[in-house]
């Protein structure tokens, strides 16, 4: 158990829907980032949250948003999902802002959300 | 935007040593990373590398030379366990202070008997 934990595991949804995911970082941890890694792609980086701030955007569509709420776990919002959608919905967490923290780690990833769109 | 290159696949025989390499172009950049992951798995932490030259942990070393570009990830004494991928991904900072990671494709490992 990495200590960072996503819900759900599993997600099958229609096309045009809106799905929530879940996100709680480790404790201590104040940086929360979310990654998609669709079938044979590398994961890719959509949003950065610290401390309850945007910090940095990547490739996250207009149809998708995150926040980070004051207990520091994070909410990724995907709506009018389509096919392309489908992918495993990583989240990671950091102790700052992508440091190496005291175990010599710099992110610790969640197990994935699995989001199928049909 | 970061062009983060790796082999997508490599296969290797039990006991043996495998290198894979990595070579990225970005601005900013501001460390190297190296992570295993099992399918449908999380990335779950390798090496890491700021500066030039070669770290070392146990059967796992990685490689870096930021002047070229590159990176390598040093396999040893290969077991069945180790077929995986592995992601090679750079940390680039940010103008509001952030670093983030961002990753190759990642090489699809196989060990063979």
């Amino acid at each position: 158990d990495s200590g960072v934990t996503q819900t759900p595991k599993h997600l099958i949804t229609a096309t045009g829907q809106r799905v929530t995911l879940r996100c709680s970082p480790r404790s201590g941890d104040l940086s929360v980032y979310w990654y998609q890694q669709s079938l044979d792609q590398g994961l890719q980086f959509l949003i950065h949250y610290y401390n309850g701030e945007e910090r940095a955007k990547g490739n996250i569509l207009e149809r998708f948003s995150a926040q980070q709420f004051p207990d520091l776990h994070s909410e990724l919002n995907l709506s009018s999902l389509e096919l392309g959608d489908s992918a495993l919905y990583f989240c990671a967490s950091s102790e700052s802002l992508g440091d190496l923290d005291r175990e010599g780690y710099g992110y610790t990833f969640g197990s994935g959300t699995r989001l199928t769109v049909v | 935007g970061q062009n983060i290159d790796q082999p997508t696949e490599m296969t290797a025989t039990e006991g043996a040593i495998v290198q894979i390499n990595c070579t990225y172009q970005t601005s900013g950049f501001n460390g190297l990373f190296w992570y295993q992951q099992h399918a449908g798995e999380a990335p779950t932490f390798l090496s890491y590398n700021v500066l030039d030259g070669l770290e070392e942990k146990g059967r796992f070393s990685s490689f870096l030379s930021r002047s070229k570009g590159y990176s390598y990830l040093l396999l040893k004494e290969l077991q069945m366990k180790d077929s995986a991928s592995y992601l090679c991904a750079v940390r680039k900072g940010g103008r509001t202070g952030a670093n983030n990671l961002f990753f190759g494709t990642g090489t699809r490992l196989t060990v063979i008997p």
